[in-house]
């Protein structure tokens, strides 16, 4: 099944602990993409990669590392968290860059941050 | 800077069509127009996109209008399953930034 997934789905952490949220994809997508959704800002993209080695920030990059060594998956870093990094985190892909491409979103994972 | 307005929210009878109304007024001309939805408790799916002429597929219909400011989903035939929240994006060819507005919320009524 074509699919976006996300790990872990739940996580709770304290301030200033290194950690990795995870997202792979099975379709071969060049274009990844991560996200925040909070209540009341709706999504925001944090980093997109529009293919191996090649990443750049989106509108709210700050606090946030990204890499793509390889083709399938996009890890978001958070080198040290902090409690305005609360948020639901989507993470999608799509077949290449252009603008007429969808978008697959991934289920997301919710973090806390104490 | 969401570039398109939608209502807030809005309502609509089951088994009835709902058309859910997008403004984007300073769309450019390799701008596509997308649509996403995200059903409660999940991510944003994929509903429809289009550039200039009206397009179908199995979820939606979208309507676009003559001169491009402004689009219309249309739901032929809602369901509960239809309640969700509604974006309106405009993608910008050569820049991948994607920049998602409020969205509308659909609520369905039995």
């Amino acid at each position: 099944e074509a699919q976006v997934t996300q790990n872990p789905r739940y996580l709770i952490t304290v301030t200033g602990k290194k950690l990795t949220v995870t997202c792979s994809q099975n379709m071969n997508h060049e274009y990844m993409s991560w996200y925040r959704q909070d209540p009341g800002l709706g999504l925001r993209q944090i980093y997109y990669s529009m293919n191996v080695e090649v990443t750049d920030k989106g509108d709210v990059p700050e606090g946030y590392k990204v890499s793509r060594k390889e083709k399938r998956n996009f890890p978001l870093i958070l080198e040290s968290p902090s409690p305005n990094q609360t948020s639901l985190y989507f993470c999608a892909s799509s077949l290449g860059t252009g603008s007429y491409n969808e978008q697959f979103f991934g289920p997301g994972t919710r973090l806390t941050v104490l | 800077d969401a570039k398109t307005t939608q209502p807030n929210s809005m309502e609509s009878n089951e088994e009835e069509p709902v058309h859910l109304p997008c403004n984007h007024s300073t769309i450019s001309g390799t701008d596509y127009i997308h649509w996403y939805r995200q059903l409660p408790s999940q991510g944003p799916e994929y509903v429809i996109h289009g550039l200039t002429s009206n397009v179908n597929n199995r979820m939606a219909s979208l309507a676009i209008a003559e001169d491009r400011k402004s689009s219309t989903l249309i739901l032929h035939r809602a369901t509960l399953r239809d309640a969700a929240v509604y974006y309106c994006i405009l993608r910008f060819g050569l820049d991948d930034k994607i920049i998602f507005g409020k969205g509308t919320r659909l609520h369905i009524l039995p």
